[in-house]
């Protein structure tokens, strides 16, 4: 099976500008995840969907940060105005639905996002 | 709210030999999964192993197993014979149940590096 895309790889910007990442999940999978992984920790969970419907935004910083999954498969994630502590690898993952506990996340490669 | 920590930044081992990586978590929960995901340059998340709270029997996948002590919310992560290819940084991930919403929180990581 294919695996989650995601694009861009890389994208430098400058700070106060803005920038948009996109996620195909795994096909027939219900919840994706967005995570934001600063250099040297751990991912941190931004926001995830079932479907096209938001499960826990409760770590987006809404005031920059928007996601959305309209037609619940595709989901595009974008930052404006961007900050230098923006500056991170975006990751997307899927998953079959929310309580298929036994069913893994399947990661994207990551979008490397450097803000000058 | 659940936490996980690695207090080990980077761990290296010899070619062939044995490397153990330390876990710990904090939870009220009874009921739960733990996970260990290595991510090489590629940054791609690669799912290496997974424990069910609810049994016993520690988890092996071919040369990676895990220890898993529940009273002391330890999950530590045993690569034996060691390969160039396991050189990656190794994320511990603890995922709750239920309303929770299926989601994972990560660890720190832990860098490994192997010595030829």
């Amino acid at each position: 099976e294919a695996g989650v895309a995601q694009s861009p790889r890389y994208k430098i910007i400058e700070k106060r500008q803005s920038v948009a990442f996109w996620c195909n999940p795994i096909s027939g999978h219900a919840t994706l995840y967005w995570y934001q992984q600063i250099l040297g920790q751990g991912p941190k969970l931004l926001i995830q969907f079932q479907n096209n419907g938001v499960v826990d935004d409760s770590q987006l910083p809404k005031d920059r940060f928007s996601a959305e999954r309209l037609k619940g498969v595709d989901s595009t994630l974008k930052i404006q105005p961007a900050k230098l502590e923006d500056s991170a690898v975006y990751l997307c993952a899927s998953s079959l639905d929310l309580f298929s506990y036994n069913s893994p996340l399947h990661f994207g490669n990551g979008t490397r996002l450097t803000v000058t | 709210a659940q936490t996980v920590t690695q207090s080990q930044p980077e761990m290296s081992v010899q070619e062939a030999e044995t490397v153990t990586l330390s876990c710990t978590y904090d939870t009220s929960e009874s009921d739960y999964y733990l996970f260990w995901y290595k991510q090489p340059p590629s940054r791609q998340m690669i799912l290496v192993i997974r424990q069910e709270a609810y049994k016993q029997q520690n988890a092996t996948e071919n040369r990676f197993s895990v220890n898993f002590q529940k009273a002391a919310k330890s999950f530590s992560l045993k690569i034996s014979d060691s390969q160039l290819g396991d050189a990656a940084m190794y994320f511990c991930a603890y995922r709750a149940l239920g309303a929770a919403g299926n989601k994972l929180t990560f660890g720190g990581g832990t860098r490994v590096l192997v010595k030829p």
